[in-house]
């Protein structure tokens, strides 16, 4: 049973287009995650944010903004889509300290035509 | 940037057969390391936090060590099953970003 929710899990959309993908947590953590992951690479950091009204961008630089208003819910958006765009999102979340692994969401499967 | 190697990039064994794998980063600047299992179609599932140096951890049939000084740390699988079938990702935090560094991760695909 999943305590972290995105949708859609799949979304194919032409150019141009403004998308938002969604990530809603039930278990309370102050830290979520959107990571990018393209075929046969690695998981990459897009954004974090450790708590309401706190958002940094990660280690890989992305068009994508999010926000985080409320505990639960870390929604990421993208303006403008664009073929480059395509990728695999992931969402996930943590308890606050080190000795917690993270829980990650199912996935928003991205193409953009 | 860290730079985090998982070894080999896949495998096929067969059911009953034991393996394991490795994921090395540079010895320095780290304080933490996640393994990660990520079946086909589902989320990625956390296995295992290791934070000290020798480190071992057990789940059922599987099992992982730490070695800070060498970098490195291995998984290792006792008779692997079809379920154990996944991606074993690795990911070192850094101490300088506080962050998950992602290896590529290993694909294992167990046949019965």
């Amino acid at each position: 049973e999943a305590d972290i929710y995105q949708t859609p899990r799949y979304l194919v959309i032409g150019t141009g287009k403004k998308i938002t993908l969604e990530c809603s947590q039930t278990m309370g953590h102050d830290k979520m995650y959107w990571y990018q992951q393209d075929p046969g690479m690695e998981l990459h950091l897009i954004h974090y944010s450790y708590g309401v009204n706190s958002t940094e961008k990660g280690d890989l630089s992305s068009e994508s903004t999010v926000s985080r208003i409320r505990t639960e819910h870390f929604p990421l958006t993208l303006e403008s889509a664009r073929p480059s765009h395509t990728s695999q999102y992931l969402c996930a979340s943590s308890p606050a300290g080190i000795y917690y692994g993270y829980t990650f969401g199912s996935g928003t499967r991205l193409t953009v035509v | 940037i860290l730079n985090v190697e998982q070894s080999p990039q896949s495998l096929h064994v067969q059911e009953g057969d034991s393996t394991n794998f490795t994921c090395s980063f540079p010895s320095s600047n780290f304080y933490a390391l996640h393994w990660y299992r990520w079946e086909t179609a589902k989320s990625p599932e956390a296995l295992f936090v290791m934070t000290l140096n020798g480190d071992e951890k057990k789940k059922g049939r599987i099992s992982a060590t730490l070695n800070t000084k060498e970098g490195y740390s291995y998984l290792y699988i006792k008779g692997s099953q079809p379920e154990d079938s996944a991606t074993y990702l690795c990911a070192p935090i850094s101490s300088n970003t506080g962050k998950l560094i992602f290896g590529q991760g290993t694909t294992l695909q167990v046949k019965p």
